[in-house]
């Protein structure tokens, strides 16, 4: 049973820059939701995606936005990036229902800011 | 105020020690509650989840909350090295509320 997976592991970008950060849900959950996890911090929730809208956001700017796919997977666009949007964003998959706060956390990708 | 609050720690036992990691919140809407850990470099892994006020137990680990002092508890028995990571405590409001995390050391 494939778990939640996120691409690329890393990535370095520069001031200004925009970025694309995937995540392919576990197997048989429909919902997506993504992260920001900032050093000695816990994860900040940026955003969650259902039947490929946003349902839920929370405080992050409209530099932050989103898509998801038919197939659930998803993905997190930042534009206009910022030395303080250096982070481990993760990726976390859920089941609609029942099951939606058993939430599946990716790896993670770490983005670094320059 | 935030919504959770984690003390971040650092907190170092000795194996064998039964830990104790705690979060406060303020919000009393929350209805789950769930602990997850973290080892470095890696996504968070749900622990236990639970509902409602009350003890709930997996194997080594207990869940505890407590909805009248908004306290909620996680209790580790036999503490083993392996269990070295960083502890998040999470609700589920109308968004999901995660603490800073405590980070837990056990020694050999």
């Amino acid at each position: 049973d494939a778990g939640v997976t996120q691409s690329p592991t890393h990535l370095i970008k520069t001031r200004g820059q925009q970025v694309t950060l995937r995540c392919s849900p576990k197997s048989g959950h429909d919902t997506v939701s993504w992260y920001q996890q900032a050093l000695g911090q816990g994860p900040q929730f940026i955003f969650q995606y259902y039947e490929e809208e946003e349902r839920q956001r929370g405080n992050f700017p409209d530099r932050f936005s989103g898509h998801q796919f038919p197939n659930y997977s998803s993905e997190l666009n930042v534009n206009a990036l910022l030395l303080g949007d250096s982070a481990l964003y993760l990726c976390a998959s859920s089941l609609e229902g029942t099951g939606s706060y058993e939430q599946y956390f990716g790896p993670g990708t770490r983005l670094t800011v320059t | 105020q935030k919504e959770v609050e984690q003390d971040p720690g650092p907190l170092s036992v000795p194996e064998g020690a039964i830990v104790s990691l705690n979060c406060t919140y303020s919000n009393s809407a929350f209805q789950y509650f769930m602990w997850y850990r973290q080892y470095s470099r890696k996504g968070p892994e749900l622990l236990m989840y639970t509902y409602s006020s009350g003890n709930k137990e997996d194997g080594r680990f207990t869940a505890q909350v407590d909805k009248s002092s908004k306290y909620i508890s996680l209790f580790i028995r036999d503490s083993q090295p392996s269990d070295s990571a960083t502890y998040l405590c999470a609700l589920l409001g109308n968004q999901f509320y995660f603490g800073t995390g405590t980070s837990l050391t056990v020694i050999p």
